[in-house]
Parts: structure tokens; C-alpha cells; sequence
């Protein structure tokens, strides 16, 4: 069964530092999507994307922060100047259409020192 | 902000008989209801879902019931399985004009089934 795959599985990054979180949706899938849950805490949205654009972003996702699809298979999230607060579980998602659900990868752990 | 809440954080159970984990909603502008499983170390994993216009959807040993009036929905296991000891999240989407569809998740319930 397809599934969307996140790498890496754990990133240590200094704080200050750039990170770049990667993801390979369902290949026939159109909506993408960004979720984080920090430790013990529900998980959170942070930005989706359509059609080549973001077509909604939470409070969360500030200007630190950045999507991009480079290209026909990747999903990308870019933090430019990392927090020790941004220490979380980085799930990305996807789905086929309108009411249907998004199916998850298994996360990237951030741990930011 | 809790649209969507579990209020019970755990539920043990005995195999073989019925789990019941409940969630409620406040925004009633949800119209898409989802449960997920999770495992440690493991993203969440789709399990059954059901739109407003329905009150029951079912799929094998999960059932999911939909109140609208109460705005409550709950996900029955029928029977209950020692491998069905996981994280159980309820989540909740809009319809909205941009497709964004953003999941809206509640704190979930840690089920455990017990030989």
C-alpha cells in the first residue's frame, strides 16, 4: 500500500541553524500538508498546500518558516533560523481529494540544542 | 483552543469486549470526522471516518457513530484485540473555499487491551 515516507527520522540541529524537513507524498495525491506535535501536547497544523501554493497556514507557521515542492514527488519544510521551542514531531501529510483522509508518515524528530 | 476534545485519556479494556473511546466537538462548522491510531514512533494511521450527512459508518470491527445535535461522535471496537492497544485520535475538518481541509485533532486516548 503507498504511504507517504519522511526523512530524516531524527535531525539535531543547533539552535540558529537551518533545517530542511523532507517528504515524499502518495504519488496520486493533490493536497499536502504540515503538522508538528511538541511533547505531550495534540498535534498541531501548520500549513497546507495546493495547487502549487499554500492554501491556508497557522500562527505557528511564521516567516521562519517555508513549503516548497521542488519537484513532482517532494514536499519540503524549511525552518531558516531554528528556536528551541520548535523541538517537536514534524508529520507531513497528504491526501487524494475533497473528503478523503490524509494519510501520515511516520515524523521527523527535531531536537534543537 | 480545544474544538475537539477526548476527555478520557486512557481506557483499559479486557479482549474480546467492546471499546468505546468518545470524542466532542465545539466548532459546528465540522463536517468530517476521522479517527487514527498510533503507535510509538509512528505516524498516525487513517482508520474510519464519516461525513455530517451520515450517523454511522462501519468498517469491520470499527464502528464509527456521528451525533450532530450533541456534537459528539465515538468509535466503537468490536471485539477488542491485544494489537488495538495504541493512541486513538479524533480529528475534525471544514469544508472550506481554499481545499485546505486542515485537520483539527483532540489530545487522544490511550487504549489498552488486555489479554
Amino acid at each position: 500500500e503507498p504511504e507517504v515516507t519522511q526523512t530524516p527520522s531524527h535531525q539535531v540541529t543547533q539552535m540558529g541553524q537551518e533545517v530542511i524537513l523532507r517528504c515524499v507524498p502518495i504519488s496520486n495525491h493533490l493536497y499536502f500538508y504540515w503538522y508538528r506535535q511538541i511533547l505531550g501536547q495534540k498535534v498541531e497544523f501548520l500549513v497546507s498546500f495546493y495547487n502549487n501554493e499554500i492554501s491556508e497556514k497557522s500562527e505557528i507557521f511564521d516567516d521562519q518558516f517555508s513549503v516548497e515542492r521542488p519537484d513532482g514527488s517532494n514536499f519540503t519544510l524549511k525552518i531558516r533560523s531554528t528556536k528551541l521551542e520548535d523541538s517537536a514531531m514534524y508529520f507531513c501529510a497528504s491526501r487524494k481529494d475533497r473528503n478523503q483522509p490524509q494519510h501520515f508518515g511516520d515524523g521527523t524528530r527535531l531536537s534543537i540544542l | 483552543d480545544q474544538q475537539v476534545k477526548q476527555n478520557s485519556p486512557s481506557l483499559s479494556v479486557q479482549e474480546g469486549r467492546i471499546s468505546i473511546l468518545n470524542c466532542d466537538y465545539t466548532n459546528s462548522m465540522f463536517d468530517y470526522f476521522l479517527w487514527y491510531k498510533k503507535y510509538p514512533a509512528e505516524g498516525p494511521t487513517f482508520l474510519i471516518s464519516i461525513s455530517s450527512i451520515k450517523d454511522k459508518n462501519e468498517d469491520g470491527r470499527f464502528t464509527v457513530f456521528l451525533n450532530k445535535s450533541a456534537k459528539h461522535l465515538s468509535l466503537h471496537i468490536v471485539p477488542s484485540q491485544p494489537g488495538d492497544s495504541a493512541v486513538y485520535f479524533c480529528a475534525a475538518s471544514a469544508d472550506d473555499q481554499g481545499g485546505s481541509e486542515k485537520l483539527v485533532f483532540g489530545k487522544g486516548t490511550k487504549l489498552t487491551v488486555n489479554p
